[in-house]
């Protein structure tokens, strides 16, 4: 049973390009959290998507970042016009239904690195 | 916004030792969990509690919800060198709503183990 997935694992980019995060939830969660963690930092939260909706956006910056859970497909995170501050570790985490008792399944993390 | 406070950032002990981690905030939690992040990996659940007062122990880990719902301790007994990792407290104000059921985590503490 495939744990939650991210790809890519490390990801460079130069300012000004795009950056794509996928996640792929554990089989059967429905729910999806998007943390990001600086280095020496805890994570820091960004968004949380059901299938088609985002139920909180309140941890996303306002300009340059989105993220979608389409009813097929992975949750993809994505930056525009990257900059140097964006270099961080972005992890996805699921949880099979909203009353999870705070249980989150982490997924190994994306590391972007903005030159 | 709510913030969880981890000190210190580092601890040193040697294996065989005891270790205690506590975890405080200025706002009340209802849900309070530990987490565990090895290198290069996702944080992974040790411990989830429920309870104001709460005492629940997982194998060689003990963590208690403080009864103010504003802190919480991790005591890890008879430390073996795979105990080294990140250690992060995380509180949750509400799982049965989806905007208030995210985590909120502290800066984490870095645990290293002598042989």
């Amino acid at each position: 049973n495939a744990g939650v997935m991210q790809n890519p694992r490390h990801l460079v980019r130069r300012r000004g390009q795009e950056a794509r995060l996928r996640c792929s939830p554990m089989k059967g969660h429905s729910h999806v959290y998007w943390y990001r963690q600086l280095p020496e930092e805890g994570l820091k939260f960004m968004v949380y998507l059901q299938k088609e909706n985002i139920i909180d956006e309140s941890g996303m910056p306002k300009e340059r970042f989105s993220a979608e859970f389409p009813k097929e497909g992975p949750s993809i995170l994505r930056i525009q016009q990257v900059v140097r501050g964006d270099s961080a570790a972005y992890f996805c985490a699921s949880s099979p239904y909203r009353d999870s008792l705070g249980e989150l399944f982490f997924g190994e993390g994306s590391r972007l690195t903005v030159l | 916004g709510q913030q969880l406070n981890q000190s210190p950032q580092s601890m040193f002990i040697q294996e065989g030792e005891d270790v205690s981690m506590n975890c405080t905030s200025s706002s009340i939690f209802n849900t309070w969990l530990w987490y565990k992040q090895e290198p290069g990996e996702g944080p992974v659940l040790l411990i989830a509690l429920y309870k104001a007062g709460e005492l629940t122990s997982n194998g060689r880990l003990t963590a208690q919800f403080g009864i103010t719902r504003k802190d919480s301790f991790l005591n890890i007994s008879a430390s073996i060198p795979s105990d080294v990792g990140i250690y992060f407290c995380a509180g949750q104000l509400d799982r049965h709503t989806g905007a208030n059921s995210k985590l909120t985590f502290g800066k984490g503490i870095t645990l290293s183990v002598r042989p």
